[in-house]
């Protein structure tokens, strides 16, 4: 059974970067799929940010491109998240997800719970 | 354009039959999928590639797809279905991830 547990800071100064990461078990990020990460701000509808293979072949959402970073640790097993240049507007719930299959773009059929992010001074 | 587009909200009884859409231009020629969200759980894919439900998922969950409008359609609706819905696709490169703007279904 696949589990995905993301972990992160909870609150986050303006101008700064957040650094998230995704624990996989059950699971190797070596596996043939994608891992990805989706957020929903406070009340509103689930934004994809981006998604990365194994082989390190990224596809991030244009409108994020300019301030995202998204890596895999083979060796440890973990998904990471990079967000630059933060505002108010990144706050959200931040999930990372798996692809149900090798072939993009494809459905993503394992969540983790997320992890709540807000930025304030 | 490259939006997907939910009703807010969907109220039905229990029993009835609930029917969320979602629409899109580039829907003919993309795959769609349906995601539960429920607070304080992890999101479940609940219809696979407009039509597949995958393993666990009840049988009175459902997808359909017509042209530039996907349909889940949830028969004999219980309790347990109040949620969110999220119709989610591609956009008309077959590259981006979309997704709809969501749907609150209420059990009354």
């Amino acid at each position: 059974q696949v589990q995905l547990q993301e972990s992160g800071p909870g609150l986050v100064k303006p101008s700064e970067t957040l650094s998230l990461i995704c624990s996989v078990s059950g699971d190797s990020i070596r596996s043939g799929y994608y891992w990805g990460w989706i957020r929903q701000p406070p009340g509103k509808g689930l934004e994809w940010i981006g998604s990365i293979f194994r082989s390190g072949t990224t596809y991030y959402n244009p409108s994020l491109k300019s301030r995202v970073t998204i890596s895999v640790d083979t060796s440890k097993i973990q998904l990471s998240l990079k967000v630059n240049s933060l505002t108010a507007a990144d706050t959200a719930l931040y999930y990372c997800a798996r692809t149900y299959s090798s072939v993009w773009p494809d459905g993503f059929d394992v969540w983790g719970r997320g992890t709540l992010v807000t930025v304030s001074s | 354009s490259d939006e997907l587009t939910q009703p807010p909200s969907v109220s039905v009884s229990p029993g009835q039959t609930a029917r969320i859409t979602c629409s899109g231009d580039a829907l003919p020629n993309q795959y769609s999928y349906w995601y539960q969200l429920k607070p304080g759980q992890a999101p479940v894919e609940v219809i696979h590639k407009d039509t597949e439900r995958p393993s666990g998922i009840p049988e009175r969950f459902s997808g359909s797809n017509s042209g530039t409008t996907v349909t889940l359609t949830i028969s004999g609706v219980q309790a347990e279905d109040e949620a969110d819905y999220y119709c989610q696709s591609t956009d008309s490169t077959n590259t981006y991830v979309l997704f709809g703007g969501g749907t609150k279904l209420t059990v009354l």
